[in-house]
């Protein structure tokens, strides 16, 4: 069984832009979750999906959105860019009901 | 609001010895804890949890212990090895909502 796979795996972008990062889940995952991670920080819970739907949000701007499409898949987009955003963007997947979220390996984006 | 921490940045332990991380919580409605790994530029494996009906579950070199009246919860690794170096996380949950993770704490093994 594949594992969660995120694209791309490392962005470089300049400030102002727009990013677009993928997610695609376990086969059978149908919540999504995108965590950011910076030097020195846990991991800080951006948004969950579950069928479509926006479950969860946590405390990031609005510049921070996210879907999920018909087939589980998810992305998350940054809008007008800051140098603060450069961090790991980690997505994990799990089961209806289940605890236990599975991550990929993460997308590294640096902001210049 | 931290719901979680780990008040520990880092630990380092010779091989071969017992490795202790620890982690306390707040939130009393958490009844499910995680502990993850991390290597960097990965993301977070899962290591081992527990359900808040129990107070230890071990799997391997790996125990995890819960203190529910003191809202504390710790990781024990025995015998600890060179590649158990690596960032651990704890995360905790009420229900199927979300996963609330700790700051980490880096593990270094030293031979």
């Amino acid at each position: 069984k594949a594992g969660v796979t995120q694209t791309p795996r490392y962005l470089i972008k300049t400030r102002g832009q727009q990013v677009t990062l993928s997610c695609s889940p376990i086969s059978g995952h149908r919540s999504v979750s995108w965590y950011q991670q910076t030097p020195g920080q846990g991991l800080q819970f951006l948004f969950e999906y579950f069928s479509e739907t926006q479950r969860n949000k946590g405390n990031f701007p609005g510049r921070f959105s996210g879907r999920q499409f018909s087939n589980s898949r998810s992305e998350m987009n940054v809008s007008t860019l800051e140098l603060g955003d450069s961090a790991l963007y980690l997505c994990a997947s799990r089961t209806v009901g289940g605890a236990e979220a599975f991550f990929g390996q993460g997308t590294r984006l640096t902001v210049v | 609001d931290q719901q979680v921490k780990q008040n520990s940045p880092s630990l380092s332990v010779q091989e071969g010895r017992i490795s202790i991380l620890n982690c306390d919580y707040t939130n009393s409605m958490f009844d499910y804890f995680l502990w993850y790994k991390k290597y960097p530029a990965e993301g977070p494996t899962f290591l081992i949890s527990i359900s808040s009906i129990k107070d230890k579950n071990e799997d391997g070199r790996f125990t995890v212990f819960l203190n529910k009246s003191a809202k504390h919860l710790s990781l024990h690794i025995v015998p600890s090895q060179p590649g158990d170096s690596a960032v651990y996380f704890c995360a905790a949950a009420q229900g199927a909502q979300k996963l609330v993770f700790g700051q980490g704490t880096r593990l270094t093994i030293n031979p």
